[in-house]
């Protein structure tokens, strides 16, 4: 099993442009996240999602879209990439039972300049 | 989602053993208390999971009081990899699973 994988492994995009961030497993886990974390920061939850069509906000999802056709993949949209959204990136993924063992990407570092 | 408290920062010595506490006051009768751990540059890596009592791994130990509303992390005998950041996690399927991360616990240990 591969687990989570995220790509691209680093990216620089300029403002304004628009990129979107891949996240996939291989683990038949129903719920997946999307996180960013800032220098010197926790995780931030961006959106998650509990199953295939099914996509919810979390803490700061502005400027982010999500979409969830398939079990396996959850991928991260940015529209219109401002400087703010310099950070690093990690997609996880978990059975979403009464345990909450979540198993993560090793991340996407973003750079907006 | 109860709210969880940590201490910003620790510092040990290797050998030593490291205990972090975590506050949870409002946790409620479902939720799960979860410890990750998170090297620089990589993602959280789960650790050990409880719900009351005590649980041990071959990594950490949880320690629950009765009343739950705190947690303990213990690492025996820590080195110099152990260095890292630690996010207590409480939450519930119900909750939606959220997995909502705190500030963590920046543990640095020392030679």
């Amino acid at each position: 099993n591969a687990g989570v994988t995220q790509t691209p492994k680093f990216r620089i995009l300029k403002i304004g442009q628009s990129m979107t961030l891949q996240c996939a497993q291989d683990m038949n886990h129903n719920y997946m996240y999307w996180y960013r974390q800032d220098p010197g920061m926790g995780l931030k939850l961006i959106y998650y999602s509990v199953g295939a069509g099914i996509t919810d906000k979390g803490e700061v999802p502005n400027g982010y879209n999500v979409s969830r056709s398939t079990t396996e993949d959850f991928p991260l949209r940015l529209e219109l990439a401002a400087p703010s959204q310099t950070s690093v990136y990690f997609c996880a993924s978990s059975y979403g039972d009464r345990d909450t063992e979540a198993f993560f990407g090793q991340g996407t570092r973003l750079t907006v300049v | 989602l109860a709210k969880t408290t940590q201490p910003i920062s620790m510092d040990s010595y290797e050998g030593q053993e490291v205990n972090i506490t975590c506050s949870h006051n409002n946790i409620a009768t479902n939720d799960y208390i979860t410890w990750y751990q998170q090297f620089p540059s990589q993602g959280p890596r789960f650790i050990i999971q409880g719900y009351k009592t005590k649980v041990t791994n071959e990594v950490a130990s949880l320690f629950i009081p009765a009343d739950r509303k705190s947690s303990t992390l213990s690492l025996p005998r820590v080195s110099l990899s152990d260095t890292a950041v630690y996010y207590c996690l409480v939450g519930d399927k119900a909750a939606g699973n959220k997995l909502t991360f705190g500030g963590g616990t920046r543990v640095l240990v020392k030679p």
